[in-house]
């Protein structure tokens, strides 16, 4: 098992650029989900994907966006940045079905818009 | 309605004491709550989690109280060592692990 891996671990923007994150799933895992966690602040939960579908957003504009590809690895998407967006972006795994309640989270990504 | 709250934002405890986080929720519909420690440059790790059909859970020097008809649960952190100076996380969801609602966290220092 590699644990979920994310890349890359920082990186600085210009207000109004794009980014994208990545991330591959821990072995076995085919569901992903994506969290923003604000400097001092707890997570807060982006979108999920399953099988290469998304199945579940929380309260972000659609300029957030992502994927999942077949062998299960994701990516975030974020278009015009805005300065709020600074923060660290955390990928989350775990198997699929209703029981599985392990979720594995990596490193995260920590982006700063300037 | 969404929110959990977490409380204190940061605890200092002495080495052999016990650490004590709070978090209360407001929606019903949450039926799993499980406890993050996050390290600086680390991502969140779950330490513990339960369900609100039992009143606590114990796992080694970590226990989880679960009070349904205030909605609050909380951590207790048995002999605290240094090495659990942490964040951590409270969280809740109506779905297992999937749309976690998290607390904003408390950063505990375990004094040697």
């Amino acid at each position: 098992e590699t644990g979920v891996t994310q890349s890359p671990t920082h990186l600085i923007k210009t207000r109004g650029q794009q980014v994208t994150l990545r991330c591959s799933s821990q072995s076995g895992h085919n569901t992903v989900s994506w969290y923003q966690q604000a400097l001092g602040q707890g997570p807060q939960f982006i979108f999920q994907y399953y099988r290469e579908e998304e199945n579940g957003r929380g309260n972000f504009p659609p300029r957030f966006s992502g994927l999942q590809f077949p062998n299960y690895s994701s990516e975030l998407n974020v278009n015009a940045l805005e300065l709020d967006d600074s923060a660290l972006y955390l990928c989350a795994s775990r198997e699929g079905g209703f029981g599985a309640n392990v979720l594995t989270f990596g490193a995260g990504s920590r982006l700063t818009v300037l | 309605q969404q929110q959990v709250k977490q409380s204190p934002q940061s605890l200092i405890v002495q080495k052999g004491g016990i650490s004590i986080i709070n978090c209360a929720y407001e929606n019903t519909a949450f039926d799993y709550f499980p406890w993050y420690q996050q390290f600086p440059g680390k991502g969140p790790a779950l330490l513990i989690a339960i369900r609100p059909d039992v009143s606590e859970k114990k796992e080694g020097r970590f226990t989880i109280s679960f009070n349904k008809s205030a909605k609050q649960f909380s951590l207790h952190i048995m002999d605290s060592q240094p090495g659990d100076s942490a964040t951590y996380f409270c969280a809740a969801s109506n779905q297992g692990a999937q749309k976690l609602v998290f607390g904003q966290g408390t950063r505990l220092t375990i004094n040697p």
